[in-house]
C-alpha cells in the first residue's frame, strides 16, 4: 500500500516551455506532499511543500513563480516547471506522509532541458 | 556539518558479502529511513525505524537511539544489490527530512 505514482519518468523539453510533473497517491489521500530536486551525485534537496487546498511552502532559494506547484485534490499534486532553463535539468521526486505508515516516494522525473 | 552522516560512499563487494552501511545523525527524530535509489533514479524506502531493528530479506536494518546511529546491513550480497543506498532522518519537530548523501552500493558477480 501507500503508492506514489509519479509520471512522466522522463522528459525532454525545449528552453522556455514549461513542463508539468504529476503524482497521484494512488491507495492513500496525501494531504502533504513533498517535492524534492536532486543533481548529479548529490543528495535529495526539499523545494516546497505544499498542502491540499492552499499554498505551497518554498524552500529558500526556490523561485515560487518558476516552480508552481498545485495540490488541488487530495490525490494529486503537480509540479510545473515554467520558462525551463537547461540548469533546470535535474532529477525531480514526490514523496507523501503517510499517517503511521511513514514517507512513501515517487519513482523519479528526469527532466533534461535542450 | 550535515545532519545526517553516512559511510561508506562508495562500496564495491563479491556477490556474496555482507554488507554494512553506517548513518550518523545529530537532529532528534521521529523516524529513520533506509532509502534504495536505483540507477535509473527511482526511489524506493526500504525500512522505516524508530527503534530496535527490522528485517525483509536479506536486508537488516538497525538503530540505536542513545548513540544517534543506524545501520543497514545485505546479507548474501546480489548484483542486482547494487544501487544508491541513502540514510533519512525525519526530525521530530515537523516535516523536516534530512538525507544524506548516500552510499554506492556496486555487487561484482
Amino acid at each position: 500500500g501507500a503508492v506514489v505514482s509519479q509520471h512522466p519518468s522522463r522528459v525532454i523539453c525545449k528552453s522556455g516551455t514549461s513542463v508539468k510533473i504529476e503524482c497521484r497517491s494512488l491507495d492513500f489521500q496525501a494531504t502533504t506532499m513533498f517535492w524534492y530536486r536532486q543533481f548529479p551525485k548529490q543528495s535529495l534537496m526539499l523545494m516546497a511543500t505544499s498542502n491540499e487546498g492552499s499554498k505551497a511552502t518554498y524552500e529558500q532559494g526556490v523561485e515560487k513563480d518558476k516552480f508552481l506547484i498545485n495540490h488541488a485534490s487530495l490525490t494529486l499534486s503537480t509540479l510545473t516547471v515554467t520558462s525551463a532553463h537547461p540548469e533546470d535539468s535535474s532529477f525531480y521526486i514526490c514523496s507523501a506522509r503517510v499517517l503511521n505508515y511513514g514517507y512513501t516516494f515517487g519513482s523519479g522525473t528526469r527532466l533534461t532541458v535542450v | 556539518k550535515n545532519e545526517v552522516e553516512q559511510s561508506p560512499q562508495n562500496l564495491t563487494a563479491q556477490e556474496g558479502e555482507f554488507i554494512t552501511i553506517n548513518c550518523s545523525y545529530s537532529v532528534g527524530i521521529s523516524a529513520l529511513h533506509w532509502l534504495q535509489q536505483h540507477p535509473g533514479g527511482g526511489i524506493v524506502s526500504l525500512f522505516m525505524l524508530s527503534s530496535g531493528k527490522k528485517k525483509h530479506g536479506r536486508l537488516i536494518a538497525t538503530i540505536n537511539i542513545q548513540e544517534k546511529h543506524s545501520s543497514l546491513h545485505i546479507t548474501a550480497s546480489h548484483p542486482r544489490d547494487s544501487a544508491v543506498y541513502i540514510c533519512a532522518a525525519a526530525s521530530n519537530t515537523g516535516n523536516q527530512f534530512y538525507f544524506g548523501t548516500g552510499t554506492s552500493l556496486t555487487v561484482i558477480p
